[in-house]
C-alpha cells in the first residue's frame, strides 16, 4: 500500500536557521512526488513536482530534493513569513495523490 | 487567472442534512478532484472527476456523490451528514496528470 511518512511533525526555527524537512514514501512506482505549503484554513499551495531520482527544484528559499526513498525540503535562512504546514503528497500512477500528515514549520522572529 | 475557486467559503450544518459543495477549476483544467481534510491531518483523496464521469474514487461511503458539469466545474454532494464530515473539503483541478492545484477549501461543520 502507498504510504507517506513526513518528519518532524513540528519544527521551531529561529529566523536564518537553515533547515530541512523529510518526506518518506512507499509507493509501488513513483510517477511523481508533490511539495505543498498550507497555511491555517487556506487550501494547499502548489511549491514543486519531482518526478525521478536526483532532481532539484528551486524557488526562493525552498529547494526540494529527491531520491528513490525519500524527498528532502530545504529551507534556507527562513523568515517568519515562512511559517506554515509543509505537506508532501505522491502519485503511483492512479489519478489520486497520497498526503502526509505534513510539517508544521514555525519561524521565529 | 483566478485559479481554482470554491463555494461557499464556510458552512453549518445539522446531522442528518444534505450539503452541496462548489468548485470551479483554474482555467484551462478539464481534472477536478476532492479531497477531505480533518484537522491535524493531511488531505484525503475522496473522487475524481473527467470528461463528466467519475474516473477513480477514494474509501468513502456511497453518501458522498458528485458530479461534473461540461464547463469543467463541479459538485460534491453529501447525504445524511454526520458529526465525523465535519472537515475541510478541497476541491483539487489539473490537467493531464500535471501537478494538481486547490482552492482556498470550504470548512464544513456538522453540529
Amino acid at each position: 500500500e502507498d504510504q507517506v511518512t513526513q518528519s518532524p511533525e513540528a519544527l521551531r526555527l529561529q529566523e536564518g536557521e537553515s533547515s530541512s524537512l523529510n518526506c518518506s514514501y512507499t509507493v509501488s512506482g513513483l510517477r511523481g512526488l508533490f511539495w505543498y505549503r498550507q497555511d491555517p484554513g487556506k487550501g494547499p499551495e502548489f511549491l514543486f513536482t519531482l518526478y525521478s531520482a536526483g532532481e532539484e527544484k528551486e524557488k526562493e528559499r525552498l529547494k526540494a530534493t529527491l531520491t528513490k526513498k525519500e524527498s528532502f525540503l530545504h529551507i534556507t535562512a527562513p523568515k517568519p513569513e515562512d511559517s506554515a504546514t509543509y505537506l508532501c503528497a505522491v502519485n503511483s500512477g492512479t489519478y489520486k495523490y497520497i498526503f502526509g500528515t505534513g510539517t508544521r514549520l514555525k519561524v521565529l522572529a | 487567472d483566478a485559479g481554482v475557486t470554491q463555494s461557499p467559503t464556510h458552512l453549518i450544518k445539522t446531522r442528518g442534512q444534505q450539503v452541496t459543495l462548489r468548485c470551479s477549476p483554474k482555467s484551462g483544467h478539464d481534472t477536478v478532484s476532492w479531497y477531505q481534510q480533518a484537522l491535524g491531518q493531511g488531505p484525503q483523496f475522496i473522487f475524481q472527476y473527467y470528461e463528466e464521469e467519475e474516473r477513480q474514487r477514494g474509501n468513502f461511503p456511497d453518501r458522498f456523490s458528485g458530479h461534473q458539469f461540461p464547463n469543467y466545474s463541479s459538485e460534491l454532494n453529501v447525504n445524511a451528514l454526520l458529526l465525523g464530515d465535519s472537515a475541510l473539503y478541497l476541491c483539487a483541478s489539473s490537467l493531464a496528470g500535471n501537478g494538481a492545484f486547490f482552492g482556498q477549501g470550504t470548512r464544513l461543520t456538522v453540529v
